[in-house]
């Protein structure tokens, strides 16, 4: 059962313009969102989080939208540049006091044309 | 600089062998955890903990064990690795200190794992 859903493989967009990753989850109880970017040979590192009582956190070129009704997430890259070529993961979790772990999506890689 | 490492970063090995994936930190993180990547599954967690006496099984345990030998160490072991096993495997941390601002993670390279 996959609790957190990218159900797109791949994108290409060209530099310059706006790149949009969705990402949809099933469980209720997740309430802290992540996103991590991956390039070939390294581990994924982490590139913005939104906490549940927010819609919307920015960083930079990087946003996250938050729609808690849809149970759906998405990552803003504006304006694309050809270094944001990578797999980007969502990851999910709940908030315990104590625990911290995540489920990941399947990914998503984004490719930047020039 | 701080770093999370593993060690091999790329191993062949054939069907029945044991096989140690080994991790080390120097975050000075108490949560570790270890991962596997296969195409189109994402991540998924096989065994995490907490602290040194602290080991939990993830959602794909079976046909691993790990072992916490300190704070910094976590080695993840295949006692008879079979094909399917073939994944990429990382290794990750975490801080719980810093609250719900810190669930975020930080992994290592990661190792390439076949198994023949």
């Amino acid at each position: 059962d996959q609790q957190v859903k990218q159900n797109s493989p791949s994108l290409s967009v060209q530099e310059g313009r706006i790149s949009i990753l969705n990402c949809d989850y099933t469980n209720s109880m997740f309430d802290y969102f992540l996103w991590y970017k991956k390039y070939p040979a390294e581990g994924p590192t982490f590139l913005i989080s939104i906490s549940s009582i927010k819609d919307k956190n920015e960083d930079g070129r990087f946003t996250v939208f938050l729609n808690k009704s849809a149970k759906h997430l998405s990552l803003h890259i504006v304006p694309s540049q050809p270094g944001d070529s990578a797999v980007y993961f969502c990851a999910a979790t709940r908030y315990t006091g104590t625990a911290s772990k995540l489920t990941f999506g399947t990914g998503t890689r984004l490719q930047v044309t020039l | 600089d701080a770093d999370v490492t593993q060690t091999p970063r790329n191993r062949i090995t054939k069907t029945g062998k044991r096989i140690m994936l080994e991790c080390s930190q120097t975050k000075g993180h108490d949560r570790m955890y270890w991962y596997r990547q296969d195409p189109g599954l994402g991540l998924r967690l096989i065994y995490y903990s907490f602290d040194v006496k602290d080991i939990n099984k993830g959602e794909i345990s079976d046909g691993y064990s790990v072992s916490r030998q300190a704070q910094a160490k976590f080695s993840l072991s295949l006692e008879s690795a079979i094909p399917n096993q073939t994944a990429l495997y990382f290794c990750a941390t975490s801080d719980p200190r810093g609250g719900y601002s810190r669930n975020e993670q930080f992994f290592g390279p990661g190792t390439r794992l076949t198994v023949l």
